[in-house]
């Protein structure tokens, strides 16, 4: 069974700019998570998908991030304008039933 | 506020013996925890979980302890092999798993050969 796909698996990008990610979760998964780990924390939730709606979003910046799960099974997470303090590793991560979420490999963002 | 503790930020053990590694919660409504493992360059793996209504659960050489009283849960690793090293993640969920997770910044273990 493929696991949870991300792309691109690193990007470098400048303040100011805009970037995408994205998520292909293990098939069959309702459920999508995107974390955010900065360098030397632990992963933290930025929001949560259940099929196509959106569950928990408590702690997305909303004033420059913005995630979409289009047809409940690919994810997209755009930050818009990015800043320096968004340098981290973006997570996604999937779950079938409540219980364990398998995690895809990350995307390294650096923003100069 | 961090609802997730890991106080120790590294751990160095030999290879043979036990690994304990240690956590601490505040929110007193988790009802599910569980331990990740993570790689350089990887993604965190799941390890093994406990839910609330347990204090222990054991799965090959890996056995979590839930100490509810403490708001303390602790992972036990024997016997420790070189493989295992790696920075392991403790983690909370409230509704029985089903939310989003809350993470402690995780602990190093080494193992020394």
């Amino acid at each position: 069974e493929a696991g949870v796909a991300q792309s691109p698996r690193y990007k470098i990008i400048e303040k100011r700019q805009s970037v995408a990610f994205w998520c292909n979760p293990i098939s069959g998964h309702a459920t999508l998570y995107w974390y955010q780990q900065i360098l030397g924390q632990g992963p933290k939730l930025l929001i949560q998908f259940q099929n196509n709606g959106v569950v928990d979003d408590s702690q997305l910046p909303k004033d420059r991030f913005s995630a979409e799960r289009l047809k409940g099974v690919d994810s997209t997470l755009k930050i818009q304008p990015a800043k320096l303090e968004d340098s981290a590793v973006y997570l996604c991560a999937s779950s079938l039933l409540a219980r364990e979420q398998f995690f895809g490999p990350g995307t390294r963002l650096t923003v100069l | 506020d961090q609802q997730v503790k890991q106080n120790s930020p590294s751990l160095s053990v030999q290879e043979g013996r036990i690994s304990i590694l240690n956590c601490d919660y505040t929110n007193s409504m988790f009802d599910y925890f569980l331990w990740y493992k993570k790689y350089p360059a990887e993604g965190p793996t799941f390890l093994i979980s406990i839910s609330s209504i347990k204090d222990k659960n054991e799965d090959g050489r890996f056995t979590v302890f839930l100490n509810k009283s403490a708001k303390h849960l602790s992972l036990h690793i024997v016997p420790s092999q070189p493989g295992d090293s790696a920075v392991y993640f403790c983690a909370a969920s409230l509704g029985g798993g089903a939310d989003g997770l809350t993470f402690g910044k995780g602990t190093h273990l080494i193992i020394q050969p």
